[in-house]
């Protein structure tokens, strides 16, 4: 299996624009999450869907930011229009509810650049 | 609410020696505590849990846990480090009504040769 794979790897935009990370999590799992890490706020749950479901977004930062789960197999997070602020790694990871909840796959993340 | 404290930033070590990296819950209930690690530029790997049973759990890459309920703590522990555990640790714990995993602020962990 390869593992979690998030699109792309890198991103550098202007501050303004829409930028629209990806994620395609590891068959078979039911629960997908969106993270951002940064230095001064550490790992941040942002969203967390279950079986393609939104279950928890308190944790998306304001109205700039959007997920959507239109299958098993894809996810996006989208943010419209970008700050600088929003510059950190994005990190999506699955999982599968049930005994081996809270094992979380992650994949290698999105470092986002907004100038 | 949930949460876990990893107390040091670093913990610095010689190759060969014994390390510790230290976690403390605050939960209401029986705690779901996890570790993992992020080697630079890579996402979180999963090193070990703790749900319920033996107090000592192993883990990947020689790593153990000790559960220690009076104290609160989930410490994280390996005999002999080597250089290339070098990497930020994280302790995690599990919210009991969702699937939520609540990280810790991470502990940077340098083993020296």
């Amino acid at each position: 299996d390869a593992g979690v794979i998030q699109s792309p790897r890198h991103e550098v935009t202007e501050m303004g624009q829409e930028v629209t990370l990806r994620c395609k999590p590891i068959s078979g799992h039911n629960s997908l999450f969106w993270y951002r890490q940064t230095m001064m706020r550490g790992l941040e749950l942002l969203i967390y869907f279950n079986n393609n479901v939104p279950i928890d977004d308190s944790g998306m930062p304001e109205d700039r930011f959007s997920a959507k789960m239109p299958n098993a197999s894809f996810s996006t997070l989208k943010i419209q229009p970008s700050e600088p602020r929003d510059s950190a790694v994005y990190f999506c990871a699955s999982s599968v509810q049930g005994r081996e909840s809270g094992k979380l796959f992650f994949g290698s993340g999105t470092q986002l650049s907004v100038l | 609410a949930q949460s876990v404290a990893q107390p040091e930033d670093q913990v610095n070590v010689a190759e060969g020696n014994p390390l510790t990296v230290k976690c403390t819950y605050s939960v209401s209930g029986n705690p779901y505590l996890f570790w993992y690690v992020q080697y630079p530029n890579r996402g979180l790997q999963f090193l070990l849990k703790y749900i319920t049973g033996d107090n000592l759990v192993k883990g990947s890459y020689g790593f153990e846990a000790e559960f220690n309920k009076s104290q609160t703590s989930f410490h994280l522990k390996k005999p002999s480090a080597l250089v290339s555990d070098s990497a930020l640790y994280f302790c995690a714990v599990r919210d009991l009504n969702t699937d939520k995993l609540i990280f810790g602020t991470g502990t940077r962990l340098q083993v020296f040769p």
